[in-house]
């Protein structure tokens, strides 16, 4: 079955940048998502990556996928205060229309220090 | 504006007293689906629906029940509440073109004693 897995916490000084790491076990995902949970909030998509792609840029973030080790990673450039949340990601089993298939992590807390 | 909303946002209730957490959206999203969310299990699905009459389970269904008679609604309900089902609850929706990208509500927190 499908299953992801996350690191718990990760801690970065303001400024530096971050890198949050996923690793997933179903080699048919079709799409992989970051979601961000700030306290107290529902989940926000950050953003997603299609399988058959190996990189996805926007603006601070940057998304590398490596499909033969089953890894996806978040890096967040010049990281802020207003950063600090909880990251998830998630797969998507099957083609559009398939949500129900998707799978989340754990989810990641990201402490930014000053 | 585009949003899930899910009512009430906090609930102390007592073991068997029946309740509902109402989720609606104003997207016309086909899917819909309810998460419970606990510390260091992150999110589990508890039923989803993918259109109008159409529910199922998800991985953690026991429980609970849905229903969806209509678009828009897609209420939970816990029929007898026990402590196990002290959680933070998510409901989602997305569209069935794209990418699977799902919109969450805001989250019901449930404190069964």
């Amino acid at each position: 079955g499908e299953d992801v897995e996350q690191s718990l916490f990760l801690s970065v000084r303001e400024g530096d940048s971050s890198v949050i790491n996923c690793t997933y076990t179903d080699s048919s995902s079709t799409y992989l998502y970051w979601y961000k949970q700030e306290p107290g909030a529902g989940l926000q998509l950050l953003t997603y990556i299609f399988s058959n792609m190996d990189m996805k840029q926007d603006q601070r973030l940057t998304v590398l996928l490596n499909k033969k080790d089953k890894h996806l990673s978040l890096r967040i450039a010049d990281t802020q205060t207003g950063d600090s949340a909880i990251y998830f990601c998630a797969e998507s089993i099957g083609g559009t229309g398939t949500a129900s298939k998707l799978t989340f992590g754990t989810g990641t807390r990201l402490q930014v220090t000053l | 504006e585009a949003q899930v909303t899910q009512n009430p946002r906090y609930l102390i209730t007592v073991t068997g007293k029946k309740l509902t957490v109402t989720c609606s959206q104003n997207m016309n999203h086909e899917y819909m689906s309810w998460y419970r969310q606990d510390p260091g299990l992150g999110l589990r699905q508890i039923y989803y629906s993918m259109n109008v009459e159409v529910t199922d389970k998800g991985d953690v269904p026991e429980g609970y029940k849905v229903s969806r008679k209509e678009k828009r609604n897609f209420p939970l309900i816990l029929e007898s509440p026990s402590p196990n089902q002290t959680s933070l609850y998510f409901c989602a929706s997305s569209s069935s073109l794209g990418a699977n990208v799902l919109t969450f509500g805001a989250g019901s927190r449930l404190t069964v004693l």
